[in-house]
């Protein structure tokens, strides 16, 4: 079966704009995970979504926000993008909670803000 | 705040050597996954551990999770260039929150 599709794969964008990241996860995954990535912090995660609702969130500001479809599909918006921001944003699909569930990650939107 | 430590941060060995890589805590998760991730790739799940003492072995790999489900350790035997890449643990905790380790990143030299 198809694995967790995140488009698009590369983004450049200027300081000040905003940007939308998509995320297809795995089908029957209900459970929808993002997470930044750079080379100083390591992976960080953003918020976790399930059944269109964020169950978890992150240390991010109130610039990253996210949304998931009935489809489980789920985006990614980043406004008044810093530089900082720049890093790989990966997303993760799961079946649901319990001990033992398994993420499974996508390849990942590498965003560079210049 | 980081919630799991890696052990060493690098490790750069010849070809047929063993290496061990560490994650500690000192939180308690119900379960821990280790990854390994290429450059530009997202990380591709290796095993996942759910009870505490637990080992399981995938080919020359072989995972621990502690008995207090706190740590976990991955040994590798007979390392091969192909196993070069960034090795990451993350424990899962009751919310379905899974937080990320500092990363161990592995080089192989044929």
């Amino acid at each position: 079966k198809a694995g967790v599709t995140q488009t698009p794969r590369y983004l450049i964008k200027t300081r000040g704009q905003q940007v939308t990241l998509s995320c297809s996860p795995i089908s029957g995954h209900r459970s929808v995970s993002w997470y930044q990535q750079t080379p100083g912090q390591g992976l960080q995660f953003l918020f976790e979504y399930f059944s269109e609702t964020q169950r978890n969130k992150g240390n991010f500001p109130g610039r990253f926000s996210g949304r998931q479809f009935s489809n489980s599909r789920s985006e990614m918006n980043v406004s008044t993008l810093e530089l900082g921001d720049s890093a790989l944003y990966l997303c993760a699909s799961s079946l649901d909670a319990g001990a033992g569930t398994e993420a499974f990650f996508g390849q990942g939107t590498r965003l560079t803000v210049v | 705040t980081q919630l799991l430590e890696q052990s060493p941060q690098f490790l750069s060995i010849q070809e047929g050597e063993n290496l061990t890589v560490y994650c500690n805590s000192s939180s308690v998760f119900s379960s821990l996954q280790w990854y390994r991730q290429e450059p530009g790739e997202g990380p591709v799940l290796l095993v996942t551990v759910v009870t505490g003492g637990e080992v399981k072995k995938l080919k020359r790999l072989t995972f621990q999770f502690g008995d207090a489900r706190k740590d976990s350790s991955l040994h590798i035997t007979a390392a091969q260039p192909g196993d070069t890449g960034l090795y990451l643990c993350a424990g899962e905790n009751t919310g379905n929150q899974f937080y990320f380790g500092t990363g161990t990143s592995l080089t192989v030299i044929p």
